[in-house]
């Protein structure tokens, strides 16, 4: 059973761009999570999307936000990029809401 | 502000000796409990899920919750140099309702030595 994936795996840009990061779950999943992992600050919640629905955020701005397609596969944009936007992305799913999180390789991004 | 704390480590352990990795949470109204593993430069793995109190084996791996102490702890039996990674808690955030997130722990760096 294929994992979760994501691409690009790494992604270069400047202060102020828009960078778009993307996330295919696992078979059967249609719940798709995404999480910040900043060095030294651990993993942080970003987004919650399920059955095409945002359904919960983290304590991030608003320039941060996604969308699920009916394929379930998501999109995470992260516009008028700032330095400390770099990071690692990571994007997991789940079969249960209460269930566990399965994730991706991850993006890694990175803002100059 | 709701936590989940782990002893940041290193913790190192001979090759073939039991790894006792803690954590602790602050959210009484969690319900799900998980270890992932991270080596350096990747994504988390899961390793064990556990749901109520008690002990729960899989393998090598033995994963302990006690919600009145708010206390989750992961065993690691005849711990391998392949085990040295750094091991992540996550709980899930309480609520009237699920709120599909994860509270993890900074981890805890783990060095198996041969």
């Amino acid at each position: 059973e294929a994992g979760v994936t994501q691409s690009p795996t790494h992604l270069i840009k400047t202060r102020g761009q828009q960078a778009t990061l993307r996330c295919s779950p696992i078979s059967g999943h249609t719940s798709v999570y995404w999480y910040q992992q900043a060095l030294g600050l651990g993993l942080q919640f970003l987004l919650w999307y399920d059955e095409g629905e945002e359904r919960n955020r983290g304590n991030f701005p608003p320039r941060f936000s996604g969308r699920q397609f009916p394929n379930y596969s998501s999109e995470l944009n992260v516009n008028a990029l700032e330095l400390e936007d770099s990071a690692l992305y990571l994007c997991a799913s789940s079969l249960e809401i209460s269930g566990p999180q399965f994730f991706g390789p991850g993006t890694r991004l990175t803002v100059l | 502000q709701k936590e989940v704390e782990q002893n940041s480590g290193p913790l190192s352990v001979p090759e073939g000796a039991i790894a006792s990795l803690n954590c602790t949470y602050s959210d009484r109204g969690s319900q799900s409990f998980f270890w992932y593993r991270q080596y350096s430069g990747k994504s988390p793995e899961l390793i064990m899920s556990i749901y109520s109190n008690g002990d729960k084996e899989d393998g090598r791996f033995t994963a302990q919750l006690n919600k009145a102490s708010q206390y989750v702890s992961l065993l690691i039996r005849d711990s391998q140099p392949s085990d040295s990674a750094t091991y992540l808690c996550a709980v899930s955030e309480g609520g009237s309702s699920n709120t599909g997130k994860l509270i993890f722990g900074q981890g805890t760096t783990l060095q198996v030595k041969p």
